[in-house]
C-alpha cells in the first residue's frame, strides 16, 4: 500500500502564528490530496480536497484563507494553518486520492496555547 | 445526504470472545466501503475496501462483509492487541469523498 509521511509529527505555536504542515506520499504519485481534521474522541472530518497543480475544494465551514493548502507536486502537499488560534487544535491528517485503497499520513498533533 | 452510522459506539470484549462491529450506510451511489483501524495518536491504517453487496474480505481475525445497506467487522477470538478505534467509511460516486463513521471503540481485555 501507498506509504505516507507527515512532518512534524506534533508542533506546538503560539496564538496568532503559522504552521505549516508537510505531506508526502512516498511511493505513490498522488494527483489528488485530502487533508482530514479530527478533534479528540471525534471522526475524521474532511477539510479540503486538492488537486495537484490547482486550487483546494474546501468543504463547507473550512474557511480557506485560513488553512492554506499547496499541492505542487505529485508527491508533496502542504497545509499552513494561518494565524493559528486554541480552537485550531486538532489532529491533521492527509491522504493521497487512490481509487481503491485510500491511505492516510500519519497525522500532525497541533497545539495552539 | 451520504451518511454512516457506526454501532456499537464501544465494546469490551474478554480476550477469545468473538463479536462484531456494524457500519449502516445511505449513499448515493456506493464507489467503495472501508474499514479502517486507528490506534490513539496515529493515522487511520487500512484494512478493507469492499465494493457490492455479497462480497467479504479477511485478514487474519478480521472479516469485513457488505450487504446494500450495511457492513459488518467480524472479529474472531479477539486478542488485546485487537484494541483501536475502528472506523468505517463510504465513498461516493458524485463526489468521490471519503464520509467517515464516529467509530466504534473496542477494548479487548486478557
Amino acid at each position: 500500500g501507498a506509504v505516507v509521511s507527515q512532518h512534524p509529527s506534533r508542533v506546538i505555536c503560539k496564538s496568532g502564528t503559522s504552521v505549516k504542515i508537510e505531506c508526502r506520499s512516498l511511493d505513490f504519485q498522488a494527483t489528488t490530496m485530502f487533508w482530514y481534521r479530527q478533534f479528540p474522541k471525534q471522526s475524521l472530518m474532511l477539510m479540503a480536497t486538492s488537486n495537484e497543480g490547482s486550487k483546494a475544494t474546501y468543504e463547507q465551514g473550512v474557511e480557506k484563507d485560513k488553512f492554506l493548502i499547496n499541492h505542487a507536486s505529485l508527491t508533496l502537499s502542504t497545509l499552513t494553518v494561518t494565524s493559528a488560534h486554541p480552537e485550531d487544535s486538532s489532529f491533521y491528517i492527509c491522504s493521497p486520492g487512490d481509487p481503491y485503497e485510500q491511505y492516510f499520513g500519519p497525522g500532525t498533533r497541533l497545539t495552539v496555547t | 445526504e451520504d451518511q454512516v452510522t457506526q454501532s456499537p459506539e464501544a465494546l469490551r470484549l474478554q480476550e477469545g470472545e468473538s463479536s462484531s462491529l456494524n457500519c449502516s450506510y445511505t449513499v448515493s451511489g456506493l464507489r467503495g466501503l472501508f474499514w479502517y483501524r486507528q490506534d490513539p495518536g496515529k493515522g487511520p491504517e487500512f484494512l478493507f475496501t469492499l465494493y457490492s453487496a455479497g462480497e467479504e474480505k479477511e485478514k487474519e481475525r478480521l472479516k469485513a462483509t457488505l450487504t446494500k445497506k450495511e457492513s459488518f467487522l467480524h472479529i474472531t477470538a479477539p486478542k488485546p492487541e485487537d484494541s483501536a478505534t475502528y472506523l468505517c467509511a463510504v465513498r461516493a460516486s458524485n463526489t468521490g469523498k471519503l464520509i467517515f463513521g464516529q467509530g466504534t471503540t473496542l477494548q479487548v481485555k486478557p
